[in-house]
């Protein structure tokens, strides 16, 4: 069954300091592949996304995304890290026609002054 | 920009009631969506919804569930008779103008809480 995994469920950096959330995805072919971000009280923001092409890909607010085939990784990060960064992070999966997104469990962002 | 709306944001009612989560999608999105997150656990799919019937849907969905477009604007999520693990956030999304369905835009959710 296709699953995602984000092995990480709680990570605090500084502010300054540089970021990166792992996720591992299982799933036959070349999966489309998200990463959202939620604040405390708000809905799933979309930060990046992977179809094809080149493997690194740029989104909002500073962060990048790695697809790694090899490896069935898609990792977000960050150079440098600002206080408003902290949130949850969501990696996921569509693997059908129909657009299902398939969401790991989530990692807890937290940054220390 | 244009953006989900859901309303109410927040619900609370008795076991056995009938509730119905209400979200507006982008205007010219044609694939809806309704997602739900229990506490402490991860976001589920839920349904998924394009040219007026239901294109997928998961376990979770079954027959106290339902969707609906009743107009060219508003997508809702009726379940008939609440439980009291149907306590969760829902999550509505919309997305694609064209072939690719798979660029979601997520609402601000409706949190149910079933007593």
């Amino acid at each position: 069954a296709q699953s995602v995994t984000q092995p990480d469920i709680h990570i605090t950096v500084s502010e300054g300091a540089s970021l990166e959330l792992r996720c591992n995805y299982s799933y036959g072919a070349t999966p489309y592949l998200f990463w959202y971000v939620q604040s405390p009280g708000q809905g799933l923001q979309l930060l990046l996304k992977y179809f094809s092409g080149d493997t690194l890909v740029q989104g909002i607010k500073g962060f990048e995304a790695e697809f790694k085939r090899s490896q069935s990784s898609f990792n977000l990060r960050k150079p440098s890290v600002h206080w408003s960064d902290a949130a949850e992070y969501f990696c996921a999966v569509v693997p059908s026609n129909t657009g299902k997104l398939i969401f790991g469990q989530g990692t807890t962002l937290q940054v220390k002054p | 920009e244009p953006e989900v709306t859901q309303t109410p944001s927040h619900q609370v009612t008795q076991m056995g009631q009938e509730v119905i989560l209400r979200c507006v999608p982008i205007s010219n999105h044609l694939y809806f969506y309704w997602y739900r997150q229990i506490l402490g656990q991860k976001v589920e799919f839920l349904v998924s919804f394009y040219n007026n019937e239901i294109s997928e849907k998961s376990e979770i969905f079954d027959d106290q569930f339902s969707v609906e477009r009743p107009d060219g604007s508003n997508f809702t999520l009726k379940i008939r008779s609440t439980k009291l693990e149907d306590s969760a956030m829902y999550f509505c999304a919309s997305a694609g103008t064209g072939l690719l369905p798979y660029e979601q835009y997520f609402g601000p959710g409706t949190r149910l809480t079933v007593t």
